[in-house]
């Protein structure tokens, strides 16, 4: 049973155009979830930490939510540059620190 | 600056040779893992450490093992390899804030196994 499940697979925007990644968990407890950003051939660069549901975080075009079932990673007015596979991981409460799952991403495309 | 370095980045060799991929962090974190990356299967954690001599299994730990005998260092190794091994390797470092330890990857390994 999948514990982390990110949608869609893969989104294609057209530069400008805002959107939304999902990733859904169903652990019993949550201690952080974990937004990453992987270029292709190189290791996930670490975007943003939620804890707790409520919470918001941005940067520059992104800014991560969460809620207790579901964390969304909004892309607002996107560039070319932020195409990308966005990944989000979750580290379930009662678990050793260091035990991480992550979902499958999500391929981004920005279109010029 | 700040970084975990792995190698060798690219690696090609046969079924049944005896390696290892090194990992090294400069952060003085207490937490290290090793995970595999495939297509359509994600990101999938091998092993993780919590300190020294202190490992645990991840998610997918058959024909790994690896070792943990200095802070800084975290080797996986590979006493068979075979070719569904064959994948990309990422090795992480983190420490604990109290609420959760964000992992910072390395660069990737690139193993093939003819």
């Amino acid at each position: 049973e999948d514990q982390v499940t990110q949608s869609p697979e893969a989104l294609r925007l057209q530069e400008g155009e805002s959107s939304s990644l999902n990733c859904s968990y169903t652990v019993s407890g949550l201690r952080g979830l974990f937004w990453y950003r992987q270029d292709p051939g190189k290791g996930p660069e670490f975007l943003f930490t939620l804890y707790s549901a409520g919470e918001e975080k941005e940067k520059e075009r992104l800014k991560a939510t969460l809620t207790k079932k579901e964390s969304f990673l909004h892309i607002t007015a996107p560039k070319p540059e932020d195409s990308a596979t966005y990944l989000c991981a979750v580290q379930e409460s009662g678990t050793s620190y260091g035990k991480l799952t992550f979902g499958q991403g999500t391929i981004l495309t920005v279109h010029p | 600056e700040a970084q975990v370095t792995q190698n060798p980045r690219y690696l090609i060799t046969v079924t049944g040779k005896k390696l290892t991929v090194t990992c090294s962090q400069n952060m003085n974190h207490e937490y290290m893992s090793w995970y595999r990356q495939d297509p359509g299967l994600g990101l999938r954690q091998i092993y993780y450490s919590m300190n020294v001599e202190v490992t645990d299994k991840g998610d997918v730990p058959e024909g790994y093992k690896v070792s943990r005998k200095e802070k800084r260092n975290f080797p996986l190794i590979l006493e068979s390899p075979s070719p569904n091994q064959t994948s990309l390797y990422f090795c992480a470092s983190s420490h604990s804030t109290g609420k959760g330890d964000t992992q910072y990857f390395g660069p990737g390994t690139r193993l093939t196994v003819l």
